[in-house]
């Protein structure tokens, strides 16, 4: 089955960009979906296929797919940044959904 | 506004059955596929299971397969999850969540979940 891994934590100042990534196999060919989890709510959806941005999103989140690495960029970090992120994408080989591990954003 | 409400959740014995329900509103249910995804106490996410707009496609995860079935009423605006023999491993938080149209589309509203626990 697809496998899609991120590192545990990411650790970045107020004001700094953080990077978030994603691997997976050819990843580049799938739509990658990211949300974030802040603790103790549901999963808010703030990038998908790739780069787009839902409504009410701001701009400092955006996303690239390239290779067999997606990446969740956020820009001008807030302590409201804070949380765990989460990679997706759908696997059409065995169609199930897939979740990354998450990645524990901590601002510093 | 869309609202995702999960409900039926608790306490249950290793082995016995439980359903949970999802009710939809401020969206027009019948044209959004649906699924359930759980999430264990301290852990990351799990996909459960989806369901297509009309129902007539399922897919559900191999940790669940043959044990929990997704369903759906859409002239009740609800999703449905049975799970039958339940394992201690299931304890979790279970979400519903809409896609728009297509299973593999993204996730884009979710409920704020409902908590299952199995244990003796």
């Amino acid at each position: 089955s697809y496998v899609l891994t991120q590192p545990p934590s990411v650790s970045v100042a107020p004001g700094q960009t953080a990077r978030i990534s994603c691997g997976g196999n050819n990843i580049e060919t799938k739509g990658v979906h990211w949300y974030q989890q802040r603790p103790g709510q549901a999963p808010v959806l703030v990038v998908y296929d790739d780069s787009d941005r839902p409504s009410g999103i701001p701009e400092r989140f955006s996303g690239s797919n390239s290779g067999n690495t997606a990446t969740l960029t956020i820009s001008r970090v807030e302590a409201g940044d804070e949380a765990d992120y989460y990679c997706q994408v759908w696997d059409y080989i065995s169609d199930h959904v897939v979740f990354g591990g998450g990645t524990k954003l901590t601002v510093l | 506004q869309v609202q995702l409400v999960e409900s039926g959740g608790g306490v249950v014995q290793p082995g016995r059955s439980l359903r949970l329900s999802c009710a939809a509103s401020g969206f027009t249910f019948s044209t959004y596929a649906m699924h359930w995804v759980r999430q264990a106490p301290g852990k990351g996410l799990e996909w459960v299971a989806v369901i297509s707009d009309d129902g007539s496609n399922k897919y559900s995860a191999d940790s669940v397969k043959g044990r929990f079935t997704i369903s759906r009423d859409n002239s009740k605006n609800t999703l449905y999850l049975q799970m039958n023999s339940l394992r201690a491993e299931d304890t979790a938080v279970y979400y519903c969540s809409r896609v728009n149209v297509v299973v593999t589309a993204p996730l884009d509203y979710w409920g704020q979940g409902t908590l299952v626990i199995v244990s003796s």
